[in-house]
């Protein structure tokens, strides 16, 4: 199964651009990337997800390198809330149909 | 709020003693999950449904039953509790188990300390 490097862990201030890197060498032409999120004593959040193209939404954006074995997570104007762990994830169990979750990036915001 | 709902949120239970962890979703998703994390760790898969009247191991199903009731509940038993069944359980829906097509949506958790 595809794996993902992420760096442990990132900083970043308040209202500056965040970037959250995850290289993906390995992936194959049908996995889909996934992001989510976890505040400290709650449930993971879903961030995004996509295939091949970028993708926004309300909460983020997702920039797909044109090769597919990198991909950038974008914070627009970080939040103290956005500190958390980021874990991006390619993933599956042997039949497919479950996530893998790897260990993800801490990010701290700065006031 | 629609979402995935979990109890108990806290349980301490003595070693040998069993319970089931609850988990119940109104988003009409097909496909729900079970993870345990350890502090420290991240999420590790221990039993999935995907769909209902099926359920499939996970990474560590050992120690561990469930149940899908119907397409809204997935329970999570432990029948005889030890110690390293400590953890935080989260439960997971996605509207099919089609791997990665669909996010998913988490509850928010049970603490259980096994002691």
């Amino acid at each position: 199964d595809a794996k993902t490097t992420q760096p442990n862990s990132m900083e970043s201030n308040e209202e500056e651009p965040v970037h959250l890197p995850c290289n993906h060498s390995t992936i194959s032409g049908t996995d889909y990337i996934h992001w989510y999120r976890q505040l400290p004593s709650q449930g993971p959040e879903y961030v995004i997800h996509g295939l091949t193209s970028n993708v926004n939404n309300r909460m983020a954006s997702l920039a797909i390198a044109e090769d597919r074995k990198s991909s950038t997570l974008i914070l627009h104007r970080a939040t103290l809330r956005d500190a958390a762990v980021y874990y991006c994830i390619l993933s599956y169990n042997q039949a497919g149909t479950a996530l893998i979750f790897g260990k993800g990036t801490t990010l701290s915001v700065s006031s | 709020n629609a979402g995935v709902t979990q109890t108990p949120k806290f349980q301490v239970l003595k070693t040998g003693q069993s319970m089931t962890l609850q988990c119940a979703q109104d988003m009409n998703h097909n496909s729900m999950y079970w993870y345990r994390q350890d502090p420290g760790m991240g999420l590790r898969l221990i039993y999935y449904s995907a769909s209902e009247g099926t359920t499939d191991k996970g990474e560590v199903p050992n120690g561990y039953n469930v149940s899908r009731l119907n397409k809204r509940e997935f329970s999570l038993r432990l029948e005889s509790a030890a110690p390293s069944q400590t953890s935080v359980y989260f439960c997971a829906s996605s509207e099919a188990y089609r791997a990665g097509r669909w996010g998913y949506t988490f509850g928010s958790g049970t603490r259980l300390t096994v002691v």
